[in-house]
């Protein structure tokens, strides 16, 4: 079946613009996670959504940065006035919480690189 | 807060050889432990998910243990290949009522030469 899919899969902005991301998890997952993978820092989580329920918004670096979750499926990530710093690749995933052995087992996307110029 | 960490960072072994990549966290208290793979620009790939309450899991040459009183998990590679070359990721989902996030681990980059 189809896994998670993540556009665009490069980005290239100038300082200062606004980009969104977007993320389609797969069908029937309830589950959807963002994360950002850069140098130096690893791979860190940014915000989860599990069904109807408030965002987790814990990991996300500055008030710059949101996310919305659109009838429980699509996300779209948006970053506000882009910074350098915010270079880097950004992951998605997303997991079923049905139960079960395999329940929570997190499935990723390719991923969106951004570059800001 | 959790910490994760592998070891070694990078690893460089010829065709052939068993290999073991280490990962360690500081809160014991885990839901449970994945083990991904990931190729250069290309996103995670799930190898094995180890529930706290199991020891480990086998998926064809890879095997992975967990000792979770002591914060360890080891990753198994049987008769490398060189197909297996990528990084390799650990991370660590905690209890459940804590948050659903994975904390990950900087990785082993590992090279298997032909």
């Amino acid at each position: 079946g189809a896994g998670v899919s993540q556009s665009p899969s490069n980005k290239v902005t100038e300082k200062g613009k606004d980009v969104e991301l977007r993320c389609d998890p797969i069908s029937g997952h309830t589950a959807l996670y963002w994360y950002r993978q850069s140098l130096g820092q690893g791979l860190e989580f940014l915000i989860y959504f599990q069904g109807n329920s408030a965002p987790d918004k814990s990991g996300l670096p500055s008030d710059r940065f949101s996310a919305e979750r659109t009838g429980g499926s699509v996300s779209t990530l948006t970053i506000q006035r882009t910074q350098q710093e915010d270079s880097a690749v950004y992951l998605c995933a997303s997991s079923s919480s049905s139960g079960g052995a395999l329940s929570y087992e997190q499935y990723f996307g390719p991923g969106t690189r951004l570059t800001v110029t | 807060k959790q910490e994760v960490t592998q070891i070694p960072a990078a690893l460089s072994v010829p065709e052939g050889e068993n290999l073991v990549l280490n990962c360690s966290f500081t809160d014991s208290a885990i839901y449970n432990l994945q083990w991904f793979r990931q190729d250069p620009g290309k996103g995670l790939t799930s190898l094995l998910l180890i529930q706290s309450s199991q020891r480990e899991q086998t998926s064809g040459r890879l095997n992975a243990s967990l000792d979770k009183s002591s914060g360890r998990s080891t990753l198994y590679i049987a008769a490398s290949q060189p197909g297996d070359s990528a990084t390799y990721l650990c991370a660590v989902r905690l209890h459940r009522n804590a948050g659903n996030m994975l904390t990950f681990g900087g990785g082993t980059r590992l090279m298997v030469k032909p």
